[in-house]
């Protein structure tokens, strides 16, 4: 199984664009989780799917962000208009399902918004 | 609130010498408890999991924890650092139920010395 593919793996943007960041999770899982990691706020939840319905967006940081999951092996994570405070690396991860808990992340994503 | 706490942002061990990364959680409810390590520019990789089976959990790399109900505790020894230990290990639990959310500690950060 190849893992969680995550693409592009680096992006550097100018502030003001649109940013998507892409993931693939592991072929059979259903669940899939979007985390954002800075050196100051450390590793955070921003939202997360079950059978591609988002569940909880609670750590969406502002309108500006947005995910979606139009089918079981692809999901996107849009940050429009970026800012300079976006700038971290964004992870997602994926999950068999009901019963099993342990998470598989993908290489991540650098963003760095200039 | 459910939480896990990671006593020690920075810890440094000497090559050869014991290992000891401190994780507790805070709940009444038996949990899910997991560690992940993070090697620099990587994603986070699973190293072992606590499933309610054996209270001592032995993962890869020759890392082991003990689950302590009593002390809530789950800590992460090896009895001989190597210089490729060093990275960012983190703490995480579940509560299982209806959602598969994985609460993380801050990590703590090992440095091993030559």
């Amino acid at each position: 199984d190849a893992g969680v593919i995550q693409s592009p793996r680096h992006e550097v943007t100018e502030m003001g664009q649109e940013v998507t960041l892409r993931c693939k999770p592991i072929s059979g899982h259903n669940s899939l989780f979007w985390y954002r990691q800075t050196m100051m706020r450390g590793l955070e939840l921003l939202i997360y799917f079950n059978n591609n319905v988002p569940i909880d967006d609670s750590g969406m940081p502002e309108d500006r962000f947005s995910a979606k999951m139009p089918n079981a092996s692809f999901s996107t994570l849009k940050i429009q208009p970026s800012e300079p405070r976006d700038s971290a690396v964004y992870f997602c991860a994926s999950i068999a399902g009901t019963g099993t808990y342990e998470q598989y992340f993908g290489p991540g994503t650098r963003l760095t918004v200039t | 609130a459910q939480s896990v706490t990671q006593l020690g942002s920075h810890v440094s061990v000497s090559e050869g010498a014991l290992v000891l990364l401190r994780c507790n959680y805070s709940s009444s409810v038996p949990p899910y408890l997991f560690w992940y390590v993070q090697y620099p520019n990587q994603g986070l990789q699973l190293l072992l999991k606590y499933t309610s089976a054996a209270t001592l959990v032995k993962g890869i790399n020759g890392f082991e924890a003990e689950f302590k109900k009593s002390e809530t505790s789950f800590h992460l020894t090896k009895p001989s650092a190597h210089m490729s230990d060093a990275a960012e290990y983190f703490c995480a639990v579940s509560y299982g139920g209806a959602t598969n959310k994985l609460i993380f500690g801050t990590g703590t950060l090992l440095a091993v010395q030559p």
